[in-house]
């Protein structure tokens, strides 16, 4: 099975700052990638899929980047609203794994 | 609207089996497969498995081989996620989604003697 490995697994930030989370996957998935936010009692949202299409609705702040096996979500500036846990998500061949999350946390 | 409404929250004694709908609307039920993910209280999120609703056809994840059945019924575009001899440790909340961008709000199991 395909293991995704996410980090930082929290991070302290302010709003207005720029932050970036990775995920490395143990083998080439192409850009079978997408990035979630959860908030807490919520089901998780799509932010981006195929590594760095933005889904529809979604702030442009938020970008992905990356192909292969190592991924990248960048939040350029980031606002009170997003203070929430991330979770990168590799589809490749159908069968999911879920990175171990991000928790972001404010400073 | 695409939306993907959940059977309600579910309490199992260990031992026990339970069965969750899926019920979808707003899109063509048999053109996305469904996937089931879980999260234990705390957790992060885990992968359980899928459906094809067209073919019927099932894809688990190893951890739940054995243990987990995915239905469909598509005269009712619903879903079925069954999941058999429960532990205590399998109380989470249980998501249904259209492929990755349509989730449904989750059921709660909760497993306890």
């Amino acid at each position: 099975a395909i293991q995704m490995t996410q980090s930082p697994s929290s991070l302290s930030a302010s709003v207005g700052d720029r932050v970036t989370i990775t995920c490395r996957a143990s083998q080439g998935i192409r850009n079978d990638l997408g990035w979630y936010q959860q908030k807490p009692g919520k089901a998780p949202k799509l932010l981006i899929y195929g590594a760095s299409s933005l889904q529809s609705g979604v702030p442009s702040r938020f970008s992905g980047s990356g192909s292969g096996t190592d991924f990248t979500l960048t939040i350029s500036s980031l606002q009170p609203e997003d203070f929430a846990t991330y979770y990168c998500l590799q589809d490749y061949n159908y069968r999911w794994t879920f990175g171990q999350g991000t928790k972001v946390e404010i400073k | 609207q695409v939306q993907l409404v959940q059977s309600g929250a579910e309490v199992k004694k260990p031992g026990a089996s339970v069965k969750v709908s899926c019920k979808a609307s707003g899109y063509s039920f048999t053109a996305y497969y469904v996937h089931w993910v879980r999260q234990a209280p705390g957790q992060g999120l885990e992968w359980m498995g899928s459906i094809n609703p067209s073919s019927g056809g099932t894809d688990y994840a190893q951890k739940f081989q054995g243990r987990v059945t995915m239905t469909r019924d598509t005269s009712i575009s619903t879903a079925y996620m069954e999941l058999s001899r429960l532990r205590s440790d399998d109380t989470a909340m249980y998501y249904c989604s259209r492929g990755r961008d349509y989730w449904g709000l989750g059921t709660l199991v909760t497993v306890s003697s």
